[in-house]
């Protein structure tokens, strides 16, 4: 199986800040990895596919990039709905495989 | 607009198994792999396995001795049969679609989730 790992598992940041999430993939998935954000008690919301591709319907200020086994999520400038869990998703093989997750909690 | 909704009961008890459907509305189930995730709490998401409507199957390798998942056409409806529960497979079930979108075969539609709860 592919293992993915995140970091931070979590991330203090202010509302105006920029984020960068980093995920690793344990071997090539070219860019085969999508990110979704999950909030308490709701299913996880697709943001970026195709490593950098944005979701129809979610918000410029989410980027996407990476290739290979290395991608970063970048949130331009933090709002108060974007406090929420962040999982990447390799989907080159199976079995699909998540991060463990980056929690954005307010500082 | 595809809806899923899963249901099943809340509370298993250890041993017993675990049993779970989702049902598809507004869309067909047809030429999508249908996938079932769950979440212990406050934990991260582990992919199950999937079921297409060809009949293909594919489980995860920890779970696959365990997972049975059948997928019912006329119903528009997926499940779950996890046996020989116990308080590990207490999490969230999720059943989601996996796009058949070329170069975007991630997950587009999700369940709300149940939780399901493995206890005496």
């Amino acid at each position: 199986d592919i293992q993915m790992t995140q970091s931070p598992s979590t991330l203090s940041a202010s509302v105006g800040d920029r984020v960068t999430i980093t995920c690793r993939a344990s071997q090539s998935i070219g860019g085969w990895l999508a990110w979704y954000q999950q909030k308490a008690g709701k299913a996880p919301n697709l943001l970026i596919y195709k490593a950098s591709s944005l979701e129809s319907g979610v918000s410029s200020r989410f980027s996407g990039s990476g290739s290979g086994t290395e991608f970063t999520l970048t949130i331009g400038c933090l709002q108060p709905d974007d406090f929420a869990t962040y999982y990447c998703q390799q989907y080159s093989t199976d079995p699909r495989t998540f991060g463990q997750g980056t929690k954005v909690e307010i500082k | 607009q595809v809806q899923l909704q899963e249901s099943g009961p809340g509370l298993v008890k250890p041993s017993e198994t675990l049993s779970l459907t989702c049902t598809v509305s507004g869309g067909s189930i047809n030429s999508y792999r249908w996938t079932w995730m769950r979440q212990p709490p406050g934990k991260g998401l582990e992919w199950i396995g999937y079921i297409h409507n060809s009949g293909r199957t594919d489980y995860s390798p920890s779970l696959k001795t365990r997972v049975t998942m059948t997928l019912d056409t006329s119903k528009n409806q997926v499940s779950l049969k996890l046996s020989s529960a116990t308080a590990a497979d207490t999490a969230v079930y999720y059943c989601a679609r996996e796009s058949n979108t070329p170069g975007k075969t991630i997950f587009d539609y999700w369940g709300q989730g149940v939780l399901v709860t493995v206890s005496s």
